[in-house]
């Protein structure tokens, strides 16, 4: 368990639908990262937070958008879903120490888009 | 943009044989980090290796960062049917975002 929880487990939803996905980091995780992975494709940076302001943005689409509440959890908001976009969605988190970044990963979120 | 590579893709060995997948990246990095997916499972650190040419060990498993920070490998040594999975390395050239490199799966036959 990295102590890094994702909200929900799975998702089944139809194209043109939203979603949100939820994370929280681990206790004193300041900043969390957003990953996209689909079938048999590596992980796809998308976004980065650190203590509620946007610190990186990788490949994300403009249908997607992320923020990070002052509590530091974070959503993932997903909109016009297309059959494309289902994949593993992970979030990560790590506290970030000099040039020192182990990255907590969650169990991840599976979106199916029918 | 950032480009890493990462090989192979695949790989199959019998219980016992040794593993080496190899990542090069197109820009110099600041650190270099290794991750090990099981299947169904989320990544999970395994270790970042941050000088020239360092070289650093754990029970089987040797990292390697090259002398020019544009390169890595990890090589496992006699390969247990534990060490499946799939390992990305992810590279950071200081802007702390990882760009992962596609993996390399790997299975062990008992």
């Amino acid at each position: 368990d990295s102590g890094v929880t994702q909200t929900p487990k799975h998702l089944i939803t139809a194209t043109g639908q939203r979603v949100t996905l939820r994370c929280s980091p681990r206790s004193g995780d300041l900043s969390v990262y957003w990953y996209q992975q689909s079938l048999d494709q590596g992980l796809q940076f998308l976004i980065q937070y650190y203590n509620g302001e946007e610190r990186a943005k990788g490949n994300i689409l403009e249908r997607f958008s992320a923020q990070q509440f002052p509590d530091l959890h974070s959503e993932l908001n997903l909109s016009s879903l297309e059959l494309g976009d289902s994949a593993l969605y992970f979030c990560a988190s790590s506290v970030v120490s000099g040039s020192y970044n182990e990255q907590f990963f969650g169990p991840g979120t599976r979106l199916t888009v029918l | 943009g950032q480009q890493v590579m990462q090989i192979p893709q695949y790989q199959h060995v019998q219980e016992g044989e040794d593993f080496t997948t190899y990542c090069n990246s197109s820009t110099t990095l600041s650190n270099i980090q290794w991750y090990k997916q099981r299947p169904g499972g989320h990544p999970v650190f395994l270790i970042q290796l941050v000088k020239s040419g360092e070289v650093k060990k754990q029970k089987r498993l040797t990292f390697q960062f090259g002398e020019a920070k544009k390169n890595s490998s990890l090589h496992i040594t006699a390969t247990q049917t534990t060490d499946v999975g799939t390992y990305f390395c992810a590279a950071d050239t200081g802007r702390r975002a990882l760009t992962f490199g596609s993996g390399t799966r790997l299975q062990v036959q008992p």
